[in-house]
């Protein structure tokens, strides 16, 4: 079945780097756009970056632009989050997330993984 | 940025009531692309709505959606006791692809 699962979330400190992976299964992952979005602890949803089908093209929120990257290895059906310079306020469980369209990026999000929490704390 | 403002904050309500849930957004939303997500505690969002009426595939017909342009509408026709959550809509007009700060619907 279609499923999203998160992973490389972890506790880091200020200033530091760390990297999400998103494996993706069950559906033909290179033609789909794929979206972050985080949470906040008691917090609502943000979004955060959606990157094309192929790579090619990459959005980001305000709040992350020049610090975060997203990129995809559609060989590997793998979505990745670079974080840099990760502030307290990064902290949030991180969701990837697909849209029920192929190829377009405007599009809501209907499929979603189970999130990886980041912690960034000295 | 499109920034969208929800009400109210909280909504209690009794089950078989009617839930009306309210986004508003500040410039409008070109083609209606608005969207409405149901998410419960310790859980990932699920889309309900999208294009601002259509439901998502599985969601039950007592979901509804309408509005277009700055002003849009959840409608709960008859809440059951699984439907009280929180409650996000989010535009996908343009980036960045904005979420409300959410809706809780609460007994």
């Amino acid at each position: 079945q279609v499923q999203l699962v998160e992973s490389g979330g972890g506790v880091v400190q200020p200033g530091r780097s760390l990297r999400l992976s998103c494996a993706a299964s069950g559906f033909t992952f290179n033609s789909f756009p794929m979206h972050w979005v985080r949470q906040a602890p008691g917090k609502g949803l943000e979004w955060v970056s959606v990157v094309s089908y192929d790579g090619n093209n990459n959005y980001y929120a305000d709040s992350v632009k020049g610090r975060f990257t997203s990129s995809r290895d559609n060989s590997k059906k793998t979505l990745f989050l670079q974080m840099d310079s990760l502030r307290a306020e990064d902290t949030a469980v991180y969701y990837c997330a697909r849209p029920p369209s192929y190829y377009d990026i405007f599009y809501p999000m209907d499929v979603w993984g189970q999130g990886t929490t980041v912690t960034v704390s000295s | 940025e499109i920034v969208l403002t929800q009400s109210p904050g909280t909504l209690s309500l009794s089950p078989g009531e009617r839930a009306t849930l309210s986004c508003r957004a500040s410039q409008s939303v070109s083609r209606s692309y608005l969207a409405w997500y149901q998410q419960k505690p310790g859980q990932a969002p699920r889309l309900l709505l999208y294009g601002a009426s259509s439901r998502a595939a599985g969601i039950p017909e007592r979901f509804g959606g309408s509005g277009s342009g700055t002003d849009f509408t959840l409608t709960i026709s008859r809440l059951e006791p699984e439907d009280f959550a929180v409650y996000y809509c989010q535009q996908y007009d343009s980036s960045p692809f904005t979420f409300g700060p959410g809706t809780k619907v609460d007994i």
